[in-house]
């Protein structure tokens, strides 16, 4: 069964640099990877996803992603990280359907002024 | 358009007693699916419906747990009699097909504390 995991629980960047949030995941063939944000009182937001052809992506709110099968990678940038994208980051990994999607533990991500 | 809604925001009972978590998806949407995360770990998935069937509830994790959608529309997830290891954030969502894929809308999920 596929897995992911996100090393790093609690990131803490200053407002205007740059992040990367890093997603290893496990799964025997090409898998169906997301990032999803949860902000304080809200649901879980899609920011991007992969399914094939280009291996970088881009998302919503300025984020792209990076699909690396050599390293099992789907790691979330941003060059420039504002104070609203304080918030909680996951990611996951799917099959074909929503039932054997697999999310991370998820990185909480702190932006400092 | 109302998202994803769900309710209560936070739940706090003792040991035993029971609590009905309710999520209302977006109106249209046939599949709702119910996950949960135990603090600190990953979000998991407990069951799927369409329209008003159990498509898979093979993540629930033991028979104190009942989800039901009578007519389809909203649903409720029962948990009789609660245990601390329940504790944990429920998220309910729903989707749409969207290029090819069934896209999730979560709700803002439940908090549940179980003291």
């Amino acid at each position: 069964a596929q897995s992911v995991t996100q090393p790093d629980i609690h990131i803490t960047v200053s407002e205007g640099a740059s992040l990367e949030l890093r997603c290893n995941y496990s799964y025997g063939a090409t898998p169906y990877l997301f990032w999803y944000v949860q902000s304080p009182g809200q649901g879980l937001q899609l920011l991007l996803k992969y399914f094939s052809g280009d291996t970088l992506v881009q998302g919503i709110k300025g984020f792209e992603a990076e699909f690396k099968r050599s390293q099992s990678s789907f790691n979330l940038r941003k060059p420039s990280v504002h104070w609203s994208d304080a918030a909680e980051y996951f990611c996951a990994v799917g099959v074909y359907n929503n039932n054997d999607m697999r999310f991370g533990a998820g990185t909480r991500l702190t932006v400092k002024p | 358009e109302a998202g994803v809604t769900q309710f209560p925001s936070h739940s706090v009972i003792e040991k035993g007693q029971t609590v009905t978590l309710r999520c209302d998806p977006i109106s249209g949407h046939d599949n709702l699916y119910w996950y949960r995360r135990v603090m600190g770990k990953e979000i998991k998935f407990l069951l799927h419906f369409v329209k008003e069937s159990k498509q898979d509830e093979s993540g629930m994790p033991n028979n104190r747990f009942l989800a039901e959608r009578t007519g389809g529309t909203y649903s409720t997830l029962k948990v009789q009699p609660a245990e601390l290891e329940d504790s944990g954030v429920y998220f309910c969502a729903s989707s749409q097909r969207i290029g090819g894929y069934e896209k999730l809308f979560f709700g803002s999920g439940t908090q549940l504390s179980v003291l």
